[in-house]
């Protein structure tokens, strides 16, 4: 079974650190994604990433970045982390191209607490 | 900009059928797809839609209509594990990038 596995189920932060969310996919796919989770807003794309060392922002990128140094593995960053960035996290990852009509594979998800 | 409207809830009754709207405007279109996710879990993939017409998946059924900019999830034999959020969402590119509905949350009563 493909697996995506993200490092945390539940996190608690204070207001000000810097938080690392890692996720890591056993698939071989080229795609890697950062969603958040919000009651009543969806899913909502972060950041994502297409290859190793490349990264594309989503449509709410502020306050965090992306690592990807190896193809398996794909960080996010919240460099000072804030209240209202408490929210559930969700790493995905999918092929490229056509092959990506197979769906994407979630991780089971982080969810984060900024105090 | 981009969007996709789909119903914020719908309940239906152990058996029956239920349909799920999903309308979308999208700068880029390649497909629609669906999403389960029950609660406290990660999402999981249902159907892709590429092509106008039904795609079927044993109690599931998937449609679309490029033209009207339009799909809907069909799901049948409704079962009450079948309780979760549905979401649909759009192949923006032939990339693989997603975006999202904002879910629609299935009740399935006794």
């Amino acid at each position: 079974d493909v697996k995506v596995t993200q490092s945390s189920r539940y996190l608690v932060k204070r207001t000000g650190e810097k938080v690392f969310l890692e996720c890591v996919q056993d698939m071989d796919h080229e795609n890697m994604f950062w969603y958040r989770q919000d009651p009543g807003l969806g899913l909502r794309l972060i950041y994502f990433s297409y290859d190793v060392k490349m990264k594309e922002k989503g449509d709410i990128p502020e306050g965090y970045s992306v690592s990807r140094e190896k193809k398996e593995r794909f960080s996010l960053i919240l460099e000072s982390a804030s209240t209202n960035q408490t929210s559930m996290y969700l790493c995905a990852s999918s092929f490229v191209g056509q092959r990506s009509n197979y769906g994407y594979t979630f991780g089971s998800g982080t969810r984060l607490t900024v105090v | 900009g981009q969007s996709l409207e789909q119903p914020s809830e719908v309940t239906a009754v152990e058996g029956a059928i239920v349909q799920i709207n999903c309308t979308y405007q999208t700068s880029g279109f390649y497909g629609l797809s669906w999403y389960q996710q029950h609660d406290g879990g990660a999402p999981t993939f249902l159907s892709y839609n590429g092509l106008d017409g039904l795609e079927e998946t044993g109690r599931f059924s998937s449609f679309l209509s490029r033209s009207d900019s339009y799909g809907y999830l069909l799901l049948q034999e409704l079962q009450m594990k079948d309780s979760a959020s549905y979401f649909c969402a759009v192949n923006s590119n032939q990339g693989g990038k997603l975006i999202f509905g904002q879910g629609t949350e299935l009740s399935v009563k006794p």
